[in-house]
């Protein structure tokens, strides 16, 4: 069972420019969770999906960021217009149902995103 | 908003000895999760170890394993017998029984000296 997959790895940008972050959740999973983490810093939380919804955006900046996880594909992070700011780990996770919730989420390998 | 507080940026152990990482929590709640994360210099997020405030008993996990104290808020790791591998950022962090969102301490960087 692959685990929760992330690309790409490493992801280099010059400010103004948009990047694109991928997540495909384990299989079988439907929420998906995307974590930001500066440096020298904790993961802190960003926004919540499931299937063709966000549930809750509310680490979100309000500006630039957007999320999306399609019917079809995988979730994708998006920032406009990068500023040095934004240069970070992004750190997707997923879980399967609610209800069977363990408190456990499962992370990909994380996306690092540089803006030169 | 819960807050977790880990107050050691960095520890430093010697190969098979014995390090305990510290880790404080604040929340009103009665039901809710702990974890240890760990974070090679791979980066990737392993979870070590998780516990269910509604137990009492620690959790073990192998050579991980926690002393919770829940009247203290407090929920520290024991590491036994370092490995090198062992090497990495520990991260403390909280969730809600009923939420989704986790929240993470700062963390504090381990070095295992062989």
């Amino acid at each position: 069972n692959a685990g929760v997959m992330q690309n790409p790895r490493h992801l280099v940008r010059r400010r103004g420019q948009e990047a694109r972050l991928r997540c495909s959740p384990m299989k079988g999973h439907s929420h998906v969770y995307w974590y930001r983490q500066l440096p020298e810093e904790g993961l802190k939380f960003m926004v919540y999906l499931q299937k063709e919804n966000i549930i809750d955006e509310s680490g979100m900046p309000k500006e630039r960021f957007s999320a999306e996880f399609p019917k079809e594909g995988p979730s994708i992070l998006r920032i406009q217009q990068v500023v040095r700011g934004d240069s970070a780990a992004y750190f997707c996770a997923s879980s399967p149902r609610t209800d069977l919730n363990t408190g456990e989420l499962f992370f990909g390998e994380g996306s690092r995103l540089t803006v030169l | 908003a819960q807050t977790v507080t880990q107050s050691q940026p960095e520890m430093s152990v010697q190969e098979a000895e014995t390090v305990t990482l510290s880790c404080t929590y604040d929340t009103s709640e009665n039901n809710y999760y702990l974890f240890w994360y760990k974070q090679p210099p791979s980066r990737q997020m392993i979870l070590v170890i998780r516990q269910e405030a509604y137990k009492q008993q620690n959790a073990t996990e192998n050579r991980f394993s926690v002393n919770f104290q829940k009247a203290a808020k407090s929920f520290s790791l024991k590491i036994s017998d370092s490995q090198l591998g062992d090497t990495a950022m520990y991260f403390c962090a909280f969730m809600l029984s009923n939420d989704y969102k986790l929240s993470f301490g700062a963390g504090t960087t381990v070095t295992v000296r062989a």
